[in-house]
């Protein structure tokens, strides 16, 4: 069973804090992991991908990936209200044919107070 | 480029009932994928294509897809149910692994 576990939240942080989200999933031989931000009644828009073990930063964003622990997380620096959102996390299963879907976790809601 | 594009944005459909959600991109992407998002429940595949011509499930019942060229990927629901009243996500991306999806605007369907 394939399996994408996300906090539900809500995720509650004042504006300026570092937002932390986190994900963990299920199959080790996983190669590609996404973080999708999705707006209220909105579709989900891609804002950082990560394939290898270590950090990947983009402006305020940051993807962290440790693959021994089935771990990758999104870090959220000077938090903006604007940064409101639901977060999916999604990961790329292995398969021989390498042409997989996008496997979902249930989505971490983050609400910055101003 | 349109990106993907969805229709209709809303519908409401009668119990039995059968339509087809369109789906295009104009990206060339291979790989196109259904999804169904009910409150709390994530994004649920549906169904998904890796190429003109080949399709595969997640969720037999229900629904049919077919994907006769690249760019449309057209979802079937064959005889509504209560249980389809969702939103309806196409996505699409390039034929690698580690390319992530863009999505359509998504369709809202309610069966009663």
């Amino acid at each position: 069973q394939k399996e994408v576990e996300q906090n539900s939240g809500p995720l509650s942080v004042p504006e300026g804090a570092i937002a932390s989200l986190n994900c963990t999933y299920s199959d080790r031989g996983s190669q590609s992991f996404f973080w999708y931000r999705q707006y209220s009644g909105k579709s989900p828009e891609l804002i950082m991908s990560i394939y290898s073990n270590g950090d990947k930063e983009d402006g305020r964003f940051t993807a962290q990936l440790n693959k021994a622990s089935q771990y990758v997380s999104l870090l959220i620096r000077d938090s903006q209200p604007s940064d409101s959102a639901t977060y999916l996390c999604a990961v790329n299963w292995a398969l021989n044919s390498g042409n997989t879907p996008l496997v979902f976790g249930k989505g971490t809601r983050l609400s910055v107070i101003a | 480029n349109a990106g993907v594009t969805q229709t209709p944005k809303f519908h409401i459909l009668k119990t039995g009932q059968s339509m087809t959600l369109q789906c295009a991109q104009d990206m060339n992407h291979g790989y196109m994928s259904w999804y169904r998002q009910d409150p709390g429940m994530g994004l649920r595949l549906i169904y998904y294509s890796a190429a003109a011509g080949t399709t595969d499930k997640e969720v037999p019942n229900g629904y049919n897809v077919s994907r006769l060229n690249t760019e449309d990927f057209p979802l079937r629901l064959v005889s509504a149910a209560p249980s389809q009243t969702s939103v309806y996500l196409c996505a699409s991306r390039w034929d690698r692994r580690n390319y992530g999806y863009t999505f359509g605007s998504g369709t809202r369907l309610t069966v009663v």
